[in-house]
Order: structure tokens, then sequence, then C-alpha cells
């Protein structure tokens, strides 16, 4: 099983640009998320989905869009890119209840300049 | 919105000695889970050792167990044996519909 695969694992954008990390599971999660982590700051959540076609805000939405068309996918969109939003990003997946606990994508080292 | 806290933000353990990593949380919920992740320098999110509310018994883990006191709002994760390997930076979560997470502690396992 290949769990949680999360695209791409570096990327530098100039502040402005757009781009997607992608984010695909092949465990038939209905629960997915997106987390930014930040030295000292632990990890914060962006946007969470409990379906295909269900998604909701975390604690730092502004300046990130996702969408869940698919069981299988949670792409995070960056539509204007800004330093602030340098960090790693986890793509994260569960059961409904969580009960379990996550399975963790590897990360994306995001770098704005 | 729940919170969780980890008040040291940095620690360091002799090889082979126990070491107890500190986790509170705040909640009115009844039933919810609770987990420690660990990470190392590769970033990779592992998962140490998961505890259910509803059972009074204390995870266990092979050398890694908890301390979950309810009442208190306390889940300590105790390792045992120390081993070189440990050295990551640990992370308390908290779910009920929606994970959180503390702000980590770093743990370094002296050789």
């Amino acid at each position: 099983n290949a769990g949680v695969t999360q695209t791409p694992k570096f990327q530098v954008l100039k502040t402005g640009q757009s781009m997607t990390l992608q984010c695909a599971q092949d465990m038939n999660h209905e629960y997915m998320s997106w987390y930014r982590q930040d030295p000292g700051m632990g990890l914060r959540l962006i946007h969470y989905s409990v379906g295909a076609g269900i998604t909701d805000q975390g604690e730092v939405p502004n300046g990130y869009n996702v969408s869940r068309s698919t069981t299988e996918d949670f792409p995070l969109r960056l539509l204007s890119a800004a330093p602030s939003q340098t960090s790693v990003y986890f793509c994260a997946s569960t059961n409904i209840k969580g009960q379990y606990g996550y399975t963790f994508g590897s990360g994306t080292r995001l770098t704005v300049v | 919105a729940q919170t969780v806290t980890q008040s040291q933000p940095e620690m360091s353990v002799q090889e082979a000695e126990t070491v107890t990593l500190s986790c509170t949380y705040d909640t009115s919920e009844s039933n919810y889970y609770l987990f420690w992740y660990k990470q190392p320098p590769s970033r990779q999110m592992i998962l140490v050792i998961r505890q259910e509310a509803y059972k009074q018994q204390n995870a266990t883990e092979n050398r890694f167990s908890v301390n979950f006191q309810k009442a208190a709002k306390s889940f300590s994760l105790k390792i045992s044996d120390s081993q070189l390997g440990d050295t990551a930076m640990y992370f308390c979560a908290f779910m009920k519909h929606v994970f959180y997470f503390g702000t980590g502690t770093s743990l370094t396992v002296i050789p």
C-alpha cells in the first residue's frame, strides 16, 4: 500500500505565484487534512474534509483553497504565494472516527521568496 | 476549540535511561482519542501510541507507555531504556471530530 502520497517534496515559489500541493491516499479514508508546520508552533490545521464534496476551514485557512471531488484526492491550492506561507506542509488521512490516528504524507517544504 | 499544551520545548536523556514527556489538554468532551507522534530528522510523522479516553487502562507499546489521567486532562509519554533512535520531535495530539496538536517537545538522547 502506498498510504498517503504527497507531492512535491520541495518547492520554491516567487511571491504572487500560484501552485497546487497534491495529496492522494489509497486507504479509502473519509477524513483528510492539511497542516502546516512552523518552528515552535507545532502543526496547525489549514483545511480538512470528512468526505467527497465536504470541506471545512481549520485554524489558518487564509490564502489556501481546497476541494474534495473524490475520496482519494485532496489538493491544496495556494492562490498567490506570500513569504508568510513558507513552511512545511503535511497531508494526513484517517477513517471517519479517527480512532487509529492519522497516516501522514512525507511533507512538502515550501519556500516563498 | 480544544487546546493541547506541551510545556517542555526541549528535553534530553542519557541513553538507557527513562524520560517522561508531558502533555495536557483542555476539553469538555467525555469521549475522545489521544495520540503521541514522533518526528525524527527525516520529517516523517510516525504514530507512537494511542489512547481511547473511555479506557482507564494506560496504553503500552514496547518501551513506550502513557500515564493517562482523565480528570486532570493529562497524557504523558514515558520512554524506557532510551535509545539513540528515539532522538526526535514528539507531538501530543487530541482527536474529537478534529485533530489538535501540541507545539512539540524536542528530545535528544545522549550517548
